[in-house]
């Protein structure tokens, strides 16, 4: 079976400040896939980012970076920076290849807080 | 607009009525997804379908639950004789199945069951 543990859950910081969000998943799977997404207060999941487990390139994007590490099955995500804007709930999330992808399963959630 | 919607966005209803909700996916994808989620969780799975063929259901939809795709397009999820614990957010998603798919969620139908 599939787990995403979310361990922080609710985070605030002063805007500017970097900060980092915790994703650890479990999975006997050998290629499976792995997710972000921001959730604001209007409720739609946002997609960020998606990373296979074959790659272990870590990715920035912006003022947003992830860092997958297999060895410590580990996809942590920071914001650096950090804006108002940025205060959403964030969920990470991890698929299996299974002849094609499989449903979602998600953590449960960090909400971040960014204080002007 | 071209992204993922859903309708109604709100409803409130009586516990034991019944309630469908609709999705209509991005138009070129041919997964759609159901899933719900409660305050403070994560989104749980429901169920997909691929084209018009429902290929998982999770444990979660209980009888009372159906979920139909008529035609490979939109999706609709029917609850019966709903219960104040079907109160949630159902959000559905879609994706093509290309290598290494992305599902792009709607903004969700927001149920309480009074």
């Amino acid at each position: 079976a599939q787990k995403v543990t979310q361990a922080q859950t609710e985070i605030s910081v002063v805007e500017k400040e970097d900060v980092t969000l915790d994703c650890v998943y479990e999975t006997r799977d050998t290629t499976y896939y792995l997710f972000w997404y921001k959730q604001p207060p209007s409720g739609e999941l946002v997609f960020l980012i998606r990373r296979n487990s074959f790659d272990e390139q870590n990715e920035i994007s912006g003022r947003y970076s992830w860092n997958f590490q297999k060895s410590t099955s580990s996809f942590n995500f920071t914001i650096t920076a950090s804006q108002v804007v940025d205060s959403a709930v964030y969920f990470c999330a991890l698929s299996v290849q299974n002849s094609g992808n499989t449903p979602l399963v998600f953590g449960k959630g960090t909400r971040l807080s960014v204080i002007a | 607009d071209t992204g993922v919607s859903q309708n109604p966005r709100h409803k409130i209803t009586k516990r034991g009525q019944n309630v469908t909700f609709r999705c209509d996916p991005i138009s070129e994808h041919n997964r759609l997804y159901w899933y719900r989620q409660t305050l403070g969780q994560g989104p749980e799975f429901l169920t997909y379908f691929q084209n018009e063929a429902q290929l998982e259901k999770s444990r979660l939809l209980s009888d009372r639950f159906s979920a139909e795709r008529p035609k490979g397009s939109f999706s609709t999820l029917e609850i019966q004789r709903t219960e104040q614990g079907d109160s949630a957010m159902y959000l559905c998603a879609s994706s093509s199945t290309h290598y290494q798919e992305t599902q792009y969620f709607g903004p969700g139908t927001r149920l309480l069951v009074l």
